[in-house]
């Protein structure tokens, strides 16, 4: 099978810019989680989309906004990039609301 | 809100010593539990998980975790660890039927030969 794959595996943007990432999920997976994970941290909920529909938004801002596709694969977008947004974003795939997470390679970002 | 604490942020141990991982949380309803492991340069994986039904549980690698559900705690053991347990390990919980899953802060386990 198929793994969760995430794209690009690293990014340098400035302050101010907006990014998109990308995340394709394992075969036979509806859901699709977003989650920040800062160094030394662990990974932070961002939010969930099930069957292309937001199901639960951890605490970011509206700077932060997803999409889920008919094959299930995801866009995670972050505008008005700040300094601090400089994280890993893991995307992790599940075969359904609440199973247990597979996760990608994640992106890392780096905003200067 | 709930949280996940990992007692012990990095811990260092011979080949063939015993090992147990602390982890507590803090929301009081029905939660799934669970453990992610990140070997060094790959992705985060599960190594077991606990939904219902008896509180010990087994896992990948001769890893197995207890939850005690008056403790609010769930932790992580293995009788004997190898070199090639070195890695990080993340408690994570879930409130039943609920989407957001809260990890821990995460315990860098280093094993020497």
């Amino acid at each position: 099978e198929t793994g969760v794959t995430q794209s690009p595996t690293h990014l340098i943007k400035t302050r101010g810019q907006q990014v998109t990432l990308r995340c394709s999920s394992q075969s036979g997976h509806n859901t699709v989680s977003w989650y920040q994970q800062a160094l030394g941290q662990g990974p932070q909920f961002i939010f969930q989309y099930y069957r292309e529909e937001e199901n639960g938004r951890g605490n970011f801002p509206p700077r932060f906004s997803g999409l889920q596709f008919p094959n299930y694969s995801s866009e995670l977008n972050v505008n008005a990039l700040e300094l601090d947004d400089s994280a890993l974003y893991l995307c992790a795939s599940s075969e359904t609301t609440g199973s247990p997470l597979h996760f990608g390679n994640g992106t890392r970002l780096t905003v200067t | 809100a709930q949280s996940v604490s990992q007692h012990n942020h990095h811990v260092i141990l011979s080949e063939a010593a015993s090992l147990e991982l602390g982890c507590n949380y803090s929301y009081g309803g029905t939660v799934n539990l669970f453990w992610y492991v990140q070997y060094p340069g790959q992705h985060l994986q599960l190594l077991l998980k606990y939904f219902s039904g008896d509180p010990l549980v087994k896992g990948i690698k001769g890893f197995e975790a207890e939850f005690i559900k008056s403790k609010f705690s769930f932790n992580l053991r293995k009788p004997s660890v190898q070199w090639s347990d070195t890695a990080e390990y993340f408690c994570a919980v879930t409130r039943g039927g609920y989407q957001k899953v809260t990890f821990g802060i995460g315990t860098k386990l280093q094993v020497i030969p």
